[in-house]
C-alpha cells in the first residue's frame, strides 16, 4: 500500500508553454501533498504544501502565480508550471501524507522530469 | 532556518563491509529524522525514521542513531551489497515539513 504516482514521468516543452503534472495517491487518501523540485546532485527543495480543498502554502521565493497548485480531491494534486522557461527545467517530485496517519510519514512519487527548450 | 548537512558527497566501500553515513543538523532539534534511498531519476523511498527521544532504530541490515548532543544521526548498512548502491538522503521533519540534505552517494563494489 501507500503508492503515489505521477504523470507524466517526463515532458519536453517549448519555452512559454504551460505544463501540468499530476500527483495521485493510489490506495490511500491524502489531505496533504507536498511538491518538491530537485536539481542535479542537489537536495529536494520544498516548493509548496498542498491541502485538499484550500489554497496551497508556498515556500519563500516560490512564485505562486507561476507554479499553480490545485488539490481538488483527497487523491489528486496538480502542479501547473505556467509560461515555462529553460530555468524551470528540473525534476519535480510530489509526496503525500496519509489522512489520519502518522502526520510526518510521507510517500513519494517517482518524479517528473521537465525539460524546457 | 534548519540546515541538514550530509558531509560526505560520495562513499565507496567493498561488498560485505559496513557503510556509515553521517547527517548533521544545525539549528533546532527535529522531532524526527528520516532516511531515504533515492535511485537516479526516481523519487525517494522511505527507509527509517527515528524520533528525538530514541537513540537507535534497526530494520534488517539498517541501523540509525540519533545523538541530540552532537546534533547528528548516523545511518549504517551492514553486510553491504552492490544493490545497496544509491544516494541516501537525510531529512529533518518538524510540523509536517521536511528539510532534506544533499545526499550521500554510496557505491558498493563487488
Amino acid at each position: 500500500g501507500a503508492v503515489v504516482s505521477q504523470h507524466p514521468s517526463w515532458v519536453i516543452c517549448k519555452s512559454g508553454t504551460s505544463v501540468k503534472i499530476e500527483c495521485r495517491s493510489l490506495d490511500f487518501q491524502a489531505t496533504t501533498m507536498f511538491w518538491y523540485r530537485q536539481f542535479p546532485k542537489q537536495s529536494l527543495m520544498l516548493m509548496a504544501t498542498s491541502n485538499e480543498g484550500s489554497k496551497a502554502t508556498y515556500e519563500q521565493g516560490v512564485e505562486k502565480d507561476k507554479f499553480l497548485i490545485n488539490h481538488a480531491s483527497l487523491t489528486l494534486s496538480t502542479l501547473t508550471v505556467t509560461s515555462a522557461h529553460p530555468e524551470d527545467s528540473s525534476f519535480y517530485i510530489c509526496s503525500a501524507a496519509r489522512t489520519g496517519g502518522f502526520h510526518n510519514e510521507q510517500f513519494f512519487g517517482p518524479g517528473t522530469r521537465l525539460t524546457v527548450l | 532556518s534548519q540546515k541538514i548537512e550530509q558531509n560526505s558527497e560520495a562513499l565507496n566501500i567493498q561488498e560485505g563491509k559496513t557503510a556509515t553515513l553521517t547527517c548533521n543538523y544545525t539549528n533546532y532539534s527535529p522531532a524526527y529524522l528520516q532516511w531515504y534511498r533515492q535511485d537516479p531519476g526516481r523519487g525517494p523511498v522511505f527507509l527509517l525514521l527515528i524520533r528525538e527521544n530514541e537513540k537507535e532504530k534497526r530494520k534488517e541490515r539498517l541501523k540509525v542513531t540519533f545523538d541530540t548532543t552532537l546534533k547528528q544521526s548516523l545511518f549504517h548498512i551492514t553486510a553491504s551489497q552492490p544493490a545497496d548502491s544509491a544516494t541516501y538522503l537525510c531529512a529533518s521533519t518538524l510540523a509536517g515539513k521536511s528539510t532534506f540534505g544533499d545526499g550521500t552517494t554510496l557505491t558498493v563494489k563487488p
